[in-house]
């Protein structure tokens, strides 16, 4: 069974800093891009960044990009999003998702549940 | 920059009726359009890949159609279960989300 099961969120301070943490087990981590996707409270989906298998392809949306950067450790089954320099806007509930592709190409085909990331002083 | 748009926001339906979701893009995104199904207090859920082709486990009820800029997610008869908010996502390029369609009991 695929789980994905995020960590990290929290409240924090305009300007600061956090680092999210995803834990997969249930599949061969390493054969597959992972992304990361936000849901403010009440919105829509926003889709964050993606990382193809290997860290060879990597992608952030406009909103983010220069202040959040996403790793992944395959040796760990595990995926990062360091998020610099943090405002009120980027207040969502944070959801890892496994992309149906090795390559950032594919629909989502599984979630996990979240962390809640506030942003405020 | 691809824009994906939903319509209608809101949709009132009553069960056991059909449902029609529209999603349309900026550009083609060719055939590269998933649907996915969300309910309060859950992560979404991948309904449709590939425009038309069923995830796993997904009812024969939900179909999906379309190619290039134009796709419709249909419901044929609607269960209870099946009032939630539905987006669809492109993945022809970086993966973007249309605002979502809000599916009602009428």
């Amino acid at each position: 069974e695929v789980q994905l099961v995020e960590s990290g969120g929290g409240l924090v301070q305009p300007g600061r800093s956090l680092r999210l943490s995803c834990a997969a087990s249930g599949f061969t981590f390493d054969d597959y891009a992972m992304h990361w996707v936000r849901q403010a409270p009440g919105k829509g989906l926003e889709w964050v960044s993606g990382i193809s298998w290997n860290s060879g392809s990597i992608g952030y949306a406009d909103s983010v990009k220069g202040r959040f950067t996403i790793s992944r450790d395959n040796a760990k089954n595990s995926l990062y999003l360091q998020m610099n320099s943090l405002r009120a806007e980027d207040t969502a509930l944070y959801y890892c998702a496994k992309d149906e592709s090795e390559v950032v190409a594919g629909p989502i085909d599984y979630w996990g549940q979240g962390t809640l990331v506030t942003v405020s002083s | 920059e691809i824009v994906m748009t939903q319509s209608p926001a809101t949709l009132s339906v009553s069960p056991g009726k059909r449902a029609t979701l529209s999603c349309r893009a900026s550009q083609s995104v060719s055939s590269n359009l998933a649907w996915y199904q969300q309910k309060p207090g859950q992560a979404p859920r991948l309904l449709i890949y590939g425009a038309s082709t069923r995830a796993t486990g997904i009812p024969a009820r939900f179909s999906g159609s379309g190619s290039g800029t134009e796709f419709t997610l249909t419901i044929s008869s609607l269960q209870s279960e099946d009032f939630a908010v539905y987006y669809c996502q492109q993945y022809n390029n970086w993966p973007l989300f249309g605002q979502g369609t809000r599916l009602e009991i009428k």
